[in-house]
């Protein structure tokens, strides 16, 4: 069946490090591709997405591209902060089915100073 | 502008218990969807209202939950009797269109603990 998965974490980065995590999708249909992340004590929230093959995403110092080649989407941030600590989302949605999103299981980053 | 609430932000019931969750989306957002996640695994999708419609509940896993969206406002999700699967945190989100990459607005979430 359709499915998105990441890299399992957690995983724990020193302050000023390169982030990679690493997300795949299942490439039936034509999907808009999200990262989504979730800060402690609080709601999901939007980081950034691709609606397209070869769109970029970026946000905060962030980005991903849209594989359609790899289906992939991986997530990355040449130099990570403290307060980026927190948990992402890979997500695709099914823009013919109402636009429901499938995730990936997160992935818990831990950015040490 | 206010965002997506839910209420309660926690609730512990046992086994057997009713519980009923309250979703309020961002105002003007006719889609509405509410998605779980179970033990730190994937966020799983529910069901999706437009206004007070159903659009698409295959997510939903049993018939022990019932969603709502009388007046195509607010949402409850109620689940009687809950069992202990049922517990994880339950999310909803809204937004304007349903199409392309058009963003989903995610409420903090509740908490569901089942004993």
């Amino acid at each position: 069946g359709d499915s998105v998965t990441q890299m399992e974490g957690p995983v724990t980065l020193s302050e000023e490090a390169f982030l990679t995590i690493n997300c795949t999708y299942t490439a039936t249909g034509y999907p808009s591709l999200f990262w989504y992340v979730q800060y402690p004590g609080e709601g999901l929230q939007l980081l950034l997405k691709a609606t397209k093959a070869d769109d970029k995403g970026s946000n905060k110092g962030f980005e991903a591209t849209y594989r359609k080649e790899t289906t992939s989407f991986h997530l990355e941030k040449g130099s990570v902060q403290v307060s980026d600590s927190a948990v992402y989302f890979c997500a695709r949605n099914f823009y013919n089915q109402g636009g429901k999103l499938i995730f990936g299981q997160g992935t818990e980053l831990s950015v040490k100073p | 502008e206010a965002g997506v609430t839910q209420f309660p932000s926690h609730s512990v019931i046992e086994k057997g218990q009713t519980v009923t969750l309250r979703c309020d989306p961002i105002s003007g957002h006719d889609n509405l969807y509410w998605y779980r996640r179970v033990m730190g695994k994937e966020i799983k999708f529910l069901l999706h209202f437009v206004k007070e419609s159903k659009q698409d509940e295959s997510g939903m896993p049993n018939n022990r939950f019932l969603a709502e969206r009388t007046g195509g406002t607010y949402s409850t999700l109620k689940v009687q009797p809950a069992e202990l699967e049922d517990s994880g945190v339950y999310f909803c989100a809204s937004s304007q269109e349903s199409s392309g990459g058009n963003e989903q607005f995610f409420g903090p979430g509740t908490r569901l603990t089942v004993l």
